[in-house]
């Protein structure tokens, strides 16, 4: 089972938004509505942001957004704040039963 | 609150073996998947394996079928991933990851996770 695209690096200034891209196939991210997407700070232990692609677990702040169109989904923050710095990942479920995530991308705020 | 306890990592050599736990708290564990997703040495995360709630399912990477075998005892809220024949690629630090549900779920509780090092 092959990663998931991500870019390697996004950036952009406080208060921007910016968007993280993630690219699959038939087999898992555009065949399913089970797209998730983590939140990792160096050293820590990764983070549920979304699920289910565009749903937020209590907590997360409604600057996190996610959607989909056919095999890419997409991250979206607005507001940027310096917390938000940090890699994220793409994950999604597959038609082999198993679960994927993306190569990563880190996000730096400038 | 939820709380996962990875124990088990190491150094173990090639073609070893090592046997880790997870001891979950602060819910029910029998109604919840629960994954394996490790991570190398400055490397992106990895899915390893899952396993069902309470029913019988088990699934897990090619990269490590056949030498990994994910299981559950319910009655000591405790996971476990027994690894054989471990391959110098296999060298990562292993999260426990409760599911958000019993199945088809991404993980909403990740542990601190537990360093593995294959080597001679």
């Amino acid at each position: 089972q092959s990663a998931l695209t991500q870019p390697a690096s996004v950036s952009g200034s406080p208060g921007q938004s910016i968007t993280i891209s993630c690219t699959g196939t038939n087999s898992d991210v555009g065949g399913y509505n089970y797209v998730s997407w983590y939140q990792q700070h160096p050293g820590k232990a990764p983070k549920l942001m979304i699920y289910d692609v565009n749903n937020r677990p209590s907590g997360v702040s409604n600057r996190f957004s996610g959607s989909k169109s056919g095999n890419t989904a997409s991250l979206t923050i607005s507001g940027l704040q310096a917390e938000d710095e940090a890699d994220y990942y793409c994950s999604s479920y597959t038609s082999r039963y198993t679960w994927v995530f993306g190569g990563g991308t880190k996000l730096t705020v400038l | 609150e939820v709380q996962l306890l990875e124990s088990g990592g190491g150094l173990v050599q090639p073609g070893g073996s090592l046997r880790l736990s997870c001891a979950a708290s602060g819910f029910t564990f029998s109604n919840y998947a629960m994954s394996w997703v490790r991570q190398a040495p400055g490397k992106g995360l990895e899915w390893v394996s899952a396993i069902r709630g309470s029913v019988s399912g088990t699934y897990c990477a090619d990269s490590v079928k056949g030498r990994f075998t994910i299981s559950r005892d319910n009655s000591k809220n405790t996971l476990y991933l027994q690894m054989n024949s471990l391959r110098a690629e296999d060298t990562a630090v292993y999260y426990c990851a409760k599911g958000r549900l019993e199945w088809l779920s991404d993980s909403d509780y990740w542990g601190q996770g537990t360093l593995v090092t294959v080597s001679s």
